[in-house]
């Protein structure tokens, strides 16, 4: 069965430092592998999402994340992080022979100090 | 597009009383989704429709909760008799057909039961 292992259940850091939130994945077949991100009394919002081609996706706002095969992972990362960025991510995982059904991870809550 | 929308935003009840939450999806999308999410247990999917049917409501937590799509514009989640345990934020998702496209997320409805 599939599932997904964020094992940072918070990450402080300061404005504009770089910022890697981890994620790792486990599954017997191909995925598709999604960050979503859920700001304060709202729902999730799709970042970016990886479906085939280049491993590395960027996201609108300048997060970017890199799918690794062989280490089963989809890192999010952020060259410099604003205040505006604090929020709770999730990475997500869909099998492509099952592909309606998200997994999602447990969560990683960004914070970020002036 | 006013995206997905989920009624009522809070919801406080007591121990035993029915319970509905109500959701209407974006326009053209023929999957939605319930979500429950809890501090201890994160983000778990309930249940699926796919064309209004119900496809896997593997995730139902138990017969008090039921789940109903009658047309494709209104889903609701019905909670009878509703205990403290139920206390969680609900979200309502849709997409068009597979995952891969990315789930929109509904605000969410914030249930405690007393």
């Amino acid at each position: 069965a599939q599932s997904v292992t964020q094992l940072d259940s918070q990450v402080p850091v300061f404005e504009e430092a770089p910022v890697e939130l981890r994620c790792n994945y486990s599954s017997s077949v191909s995925v598709y592998l999604f960050w979503y991100v859920q700001y304060p009394n709202q729902g999730l919002q799709l970042l970016l999402k990886y479906l085939s081609g280049s491993t590395l996706v960027e996201s609108i706002n300048g997060f970017e994340a890199e799918f690794n095969k062989s280490q089963t992972s989809f890192h999010l990362r952020k060259p410099s992080v604003h205040i505006s960025d604090t929020a709770e991510y999730f990475c997500a995982v869909s099998e492509m022979d099952s592909s309606y059904k998200l997994i999602f991870g447990s969560g990683t809550r960004l914070l970020v100090r002036p | 597009d006013a995206g997905v929308i989920q009624s009522p935003r809070h919801e406080v009840t007591e121990m035993g009383q029915e319970v509905t939450l109500r959701c209407k999806p974006i326009s053209g999308h023929n999957s939605l989704f319930w979500y429950r999410q809890t501090m201890m247990r994160g983000l778990e999917l309930l249940i699926y429709f796919n064309n209004n049917v119900p496809i896997d409501d593997s995730g139902m937590p138990e017969d008090r909760f039921s789940a109903k799509m009658p047309n494709a514009s209104f889903s609701t989640l019905k909670i009878q008799p509703s205990e403290p345990r139920d206390s969680a934020v609900y979200f309502c998702a849709s997409s068009r057909g597979q995952a891969w496209g990315g789930y929109t997320f509904g605000s969410g409805t914030r249930l405690t039961v007393v």
